[in-house]
Formats: C-alpha cells, structure tokens, sequence
C-alpha cells in the first residue's frame, strides 16, 4: 500500500515569495490534515479536511495561507507572500472516515526554509 | 485550558537501559491518547494508543504505556532501549466526543548512547 506522498521535499525561498506544497494521501482516506512543525515543537493543525470539505481551519493563518482539496483527494498548501517565521516542516497527514480509528498515516513531510 | 504536555525536552540513555517519556494532559474528560515516533527526515508513525479499557497498552517496537487517571498521564516505557529508538517522540491527545483532531505535546528527544 502507497504511503501519503508530499512534495516537494524541501523548499528555499525569499521572503515575500510564494510555495506550494502537495500531498496526495493513501487511497480511501477520506480525512487529509495539513500540520506545521517548526523546529522544537510538535506538529501544529493548520487545517483538516473531510473529503473536498473544510472540517477546521482555525489556526490556519488565512492572510498569506490557503488550503484546497478540489476532488476530495489531494491537496495543495499555499503560502503568499512567505514570511521569516513560516520556516518550518509542513507534514501531510490522512486517515479513514468513519470511526476513530486512532492513527494518522503522516507523509515524511516538506521542509520550507525563507530567506 | 486544555492541553498536553511533555515535560522532557531531551533524554539520554545508554543502550540496554530502561526508558520513560512522560506525558501529561489537562482535559474535561478523559481523552483517546496516542504515541508517535518520528525519526530524522522522517514523518511520525504509530506507536500505541488509548481509549478505553486495560490501562497497559502494548505498542510497537517493544514499546508500552500505561494511562494512570489519577495522574493525568499516559508514559511511554521501553525495558531495553536499542540504538535505533533514537529519535522524537510525540504524545497526542484527541478530545472524546468532539471533533477528530490531534493535538501534539512538544515533543521528547531520546539520545542513546553506546
């Protein structure tokens, strides 16, 4: 079974400037979370869907970040205009819908370094 | 407030010793807990989980937890630690009955030395 996929791995911009991240989850996962880890801290919600549906966005810093997931399977992370502080791994996360079934399967994750 | 907390920011042990990561939570109810394992470069994997029941849960890897309600606490322990568990490791919560979404505690950094 294919694992979550992110990509790019890693990523180097200047402040001010835009990214993209992509993840595409494990086949059947109808819940995709996308977490910011910044380097010494454990993994933050940025936002979490349930199939093409925003579950909870609330911590998701909706001035310079958007989320989509158009067919309810994979997803883009964006960030526009990038500042210092963004500097961090954004991990890709699903699971299965239904019942909570306790694990996330987390992709190894794209590592966003701004200049 | 609810939250989640890992006290130790990094541990050393030396290979074969035994090992305890803490992990504490302030929640209304007792909520579904959950260790994580992410090695260098690596995303987080599944190590064991509580909801319910027999409060010693076995994992992976050799890992075990016990829930201790009194305490608030969900400790990770390992009875010989090998070279390879090193790495950081993350406690996470989810509130019963709510929505599904995990929260992360900071985070422990296990060294282990030869």
């Amino acid at each position: 079974e294919a694992g979550v996929a992110q990509s790019p791995r890693y990523k180097i911009i200047e402040k001010r400037q835009s990214v993209a991240f992509w993840c595409n989850p494990i086949s059947g996962h109808a819940t995709l979370y996308w977490y910011q880890q910044i380097l010494g801290q454990g993994p933050k919600l940025l936002i979490q869907f349930q199939n093409n549906g925003v579950v909870d966005d609330s911590q998701l810093p909706k001035d310079r970040f958007s989320a989509e997931r158009l067919k309810g399977v994979d997803s883009t992370l964006k960030i526009q205009p990038a500042k210092l502080e963004d500097s961090a791994v954004y991990l890709c996360a699903s699971s299965p819908a239904g019942t909570v079934t306790g694990e996330l399967f987390f992709g190894e994750g794209s590592r966003l370094t701004v200049l | 407030a609810q939250s989640v907390t890992q006290p130790d920011i990094h541990i050393t042990v030396s290979e074969g010793a035994s090992l305890e990561l803490r992990c504490n939570y302030s929640y209304g109810a007792t909520p579904y807990l959950f260790w994580y394992v992410q090695s260098p470069g690596q995303g987080l994997q599944l190590l064991l989980k509580y909801f319910s029941g027999d409060t010693l849960v076995q994992g992976i890897k050799g890992f075990e937890a016990e829930f201790k309600r009194s305490q608030s606490s969900f400790n990770l322990r390992k009875p010989s630690v090998h070279w390879s568990d090193a790495a950081e490791y993350f406690c996470a919560v989810v509130p019963s009955g709510g929505s599904y979404i995990p929260t992360f505690g900071r985070g422990t950094s296990l060294i282990v030395h030869p």
